[in-house]
């Protein structure tokens, strides 16, 4: 799976749209954007993924760059309730780790009244 | 809400107690994972199970045992434990075997004395 790079750490205004970017320059094309972000003292919970088009569901959007070498995650709306730690990860669908998830450090976003 | 349970939320267990954790999704999802999360370490999997079967061991130690009775509960049995194995237990679920858009319980935070 390609390595992602993302910023430590990123703040929002409440209201706010917070945009969230990763680098994963050696995403090759059967590789899939993952996003899941991590309250702290819970569970890591899914957001979206995508291959090449942009995605969009009821959490967030996901905007892929033409060339796959980066992605923005974007909240909208960012509430208190989004501070928590994003993960961006680049899967390969085709690969045998039975499920694997590994996150890197991803980016601690802090949403501020 | 995730639509996956786990009991219970917090646990502490001496070295020679035997304790189990349990999970539950009712996400009508075929594959169950059960993660590690250590302080300041990666999520680590530990296994994998896929219409109750298992599918992925991942050099585990024998004091956690796995249990899968049917496609929507699994359980870890937990047996003389030690200090280090203090960590949060997480189980996830996914609708198929290998599936990276997982569902994660709240986790038990366990801490072994």
């Amino acid at each position: 799976d390609a390595k992602t790079t993302q910023p430590p750490s990123m703040d929002c205004a409440e209201g706010r749209a917070a945009n969230l970017p990763c680098n994963h320059s050696t995403i090759s094309g059967n590789e899939y954007v993952y996003w899941y972000r991590q309250i702290h003292s819970q569970g890591p919970q899914y957001i979206i993924h995508g291959l090449k088009n942009n995605e969009t569901n009821e959490m967030a959007s996901l905007i892929i760059t033409e060339d796959r070498k980066s992605s923005t995650l974007i909240l909208p709306h960012a509430t208190l309730r989004d501070t928590a730690v994003y993960y961006c990860i680049v899967i390969n669908a085709g690969g045998t780790s039975y499920g694997k998830l590994t996150f890197g450090q991803g980016t601690i976003l802090t949403v501020h009244p | 809400e995730t639509g996956v349970t786990q009991t219970p939320r917090h646990l502490v267990m001496g070295m020679t107690n035997k304790k189990s954790l349990k999970c539950e999704q009712h996400l009508g999802h075929n594959a169950m994972y059960w993660y590690k999360q250590s302080a300041k370490k990666p999520l680590e999997l530990m296994f994998v199970y896929s219409l109750e079967e298992r599918v992925e061991n991942n050099s585990v130690p024998s004091r956690f045992s796995p249990e899968c009775p049917n496609s929507s509960h699994l359980f870890l049995h937990l047996h003389t434990l030690q200090p280090e194995d203090s960590a949060l237990y997480l189980c996830a679920s996914s609708r198929v075997s290998g599936g990276r858009e997982q569902y994660f319980g709240p986790g038990t935070r366990l801490t072994v004395t």
